[in-house]
């Protein structure tokens, strides 16, 4: 929604490393955010990214560059529980706009 | 628990009819927000209120309205229902206007129309 792309699918294997990328359309927003989501699940928040570059959290981490209009989720030693869907989103007038979305799929 | 609770959890309804789904928010948090998601569109906002009063208004359908009480629980009614408007309904809660960190996600409401 909203000029916010993201791969429709990815597929990666268990213990692996995967990078979500995120492209946008607009320069006037707070932030960026990526979130979790399960089938049938609420999202659930993984990071926000306000200024450029990389925030690392765990074995999430994530990238911003506002310049580019790109974002990305980088995820490692990835397990079969990370399978979902994974959404950039962006914090504009004080509310959310996600993005379609892009269902990872963990093979193992 | 998210501390955001939707109810009811699932809805079965015929084309025509009206629902109500009700959310209440996270305890201390002012502001409700409401998002339709469907298989193909993702997580569409629909409407934003603060306090008791509309704040933001999103892609939100004529037949479709909202409402903050005073209490802060919110309600957003859906009628003359089609088929397409069967999807799942989220609300969302913060503390104050603006989202900062994030919002804090109920766990749904899963409308089914038929």
């Amino acid at each position: 929604g909203q000029n916010i792309d993201q791969p429709t699918e990815m597929t990666a294997t268990e213990g692996a490393i995967v990078q979500i990328n995120c492209t946008y359309q607009t320069s006037g927003f707070n932030g960026l955010f990526w979130y979790q989501q399960h089938a049938g699940e609420a999202p659930t928040f993984l990071s926000y990214n306000v200024l450029d570059g990389l925030e690392e959290k765990g074995r999430f981490s994530s990238f911003l560059s506002r310049s580019k209009g790109y974002s990305y989720l980088l995820l490692k030693e990835l397990q079969m529980k990370d399978s979902a869907s994974y959404l950039c989103a962006l914090n504009r007038d004080d509310k959310i706009i996600f993005g379609k979305g892009t269902r990872l799929h963990i093979l193992p | 628990d998210s501390g955001v609770t939707q109810t009811p959890k699932h809805l079965i309804t015929a084309t025509g009819q009206r629902v109500t789904l009700r959310c209440s928010p996270r305890s201390g948090d002012l502001s409700v927000y409401w998002y339709q998601q469907s298989l193909d569109q993702g997580l569409q906002f629909l409407i934003q209120y603060y306090n008791g009063e509309e704040r933001a208004k999103g892609n939100i359908l004529e037949r479709f309205s909202a409402q903050q009480f005073p209490d802060l629980h919110s309600e957003l009614n859906l009628s003359s229902l089609e088929l397409g408007d069967s999807a799942l309904y989220f609300c969302a809660s913060t503390t104050g206007g603006q989202v900062g960190y994030g919002y804090t996600f109920g766990s749904g409401t899963r409308l089914t129309v038929v």
